[in-house]
């Protein structure tokens, strides 16, 4: 299995741009998870989904960020319009729902809002 | 917060020696999990302990979870360089993970 595949590796764009991360998650697995990652605030859960279905949300830091599951083997993330204080790692993570909930993380994108 | 806060949060051995990363949390939980991050990748899952288990092995790893406490350890034996990178305990209570800040391990050569 190639794992959980994310683009684009690194994405660089400017303040007020759109930005779109995807994911695929592992074939086979039904929970997916968006995290992002920096230095001041670590590792935070932003939304996960079960079976393409939105469960928990509240980690979304506000409405300019949204995430959509159309089908098992594809999501996004968008901010719209970004910020600068967007910059960060954002990992995409699926597991196998029904325990132990063991996660597998893709590569991660990394964002520079200049 | 159901968050676990790993200690300590840098730690630098050398080659050969023990590592030793506690990781504290607030609430129950199902299980708790380590994770590696080598610098610039995705986080790789190290092991598993259930609330029920008191210790696990895996290789050079070993686990030990004390519910009572709400504390769990990981100790890496005979740590090499490339066991460099950062270590995160995160507890499960539902099916979402909470993870810590993290430890940053080093292991000069």
């Amino acid at each position: 299995d190639a794992g959980v595949i994310q683009s684009p590796r690194h994405e660089v764009t400017e303040m007020g741009q759109e930005v779109t991360l995807r994911c695929k998650p592992i074939s086979g697995h039904n929970s997916l998870f968006w995290y992002r990652q920096t230095m001041m605030r670590g590792l935070e859960l932003l939304i996960y989904f079960n079976n393409n279905v939105p469960i928990d949300d509240s980690g979304m830091p506000e409405d300019r960020f949204s995430a959509k599951m159309p089908n098992a083997s594809f999501s996004t993330l968008k901010i719209q319009p970004s910020e600068p204080r967007d910059s960060a790692v954002y990992f995409c993570a699926s597991s196998s729902s029904g325990g132990p909930y063991e996660q597998y993380f893709g590569p991660g994108t990394r964002l520079t809002v200049t | 917060s159901q968050q676990g806060e790993e200690d300590p949060q840098a730690l630098s051995i050398q080659e050969g020696e023990n590592a030793t990363m506690n990781c504290s949390y607030k609430t129950s939980i199902n299980n708790l999990q380590w994770y590696r991050q080598n610098s610039g990748r995705g986080l790789v899952h190290l092991i598993l302990i259930r609330s029920n288990e008191r210790e696990k092995h895996s290789g050079r790893l070993r686990v030990t979870l004390d519910t009572s406490k709400k504390s769990s350890s990981l100790l890496i034996t005979a740590s090499r360089a490339a066991d460099t990178a950062s270590y995160f305990c995160a507890t499960v209570g539902s099916e979402k993970l909470v993870f810590g800040k993290g430890t940053k391990l080093t292991v000069n050569p």
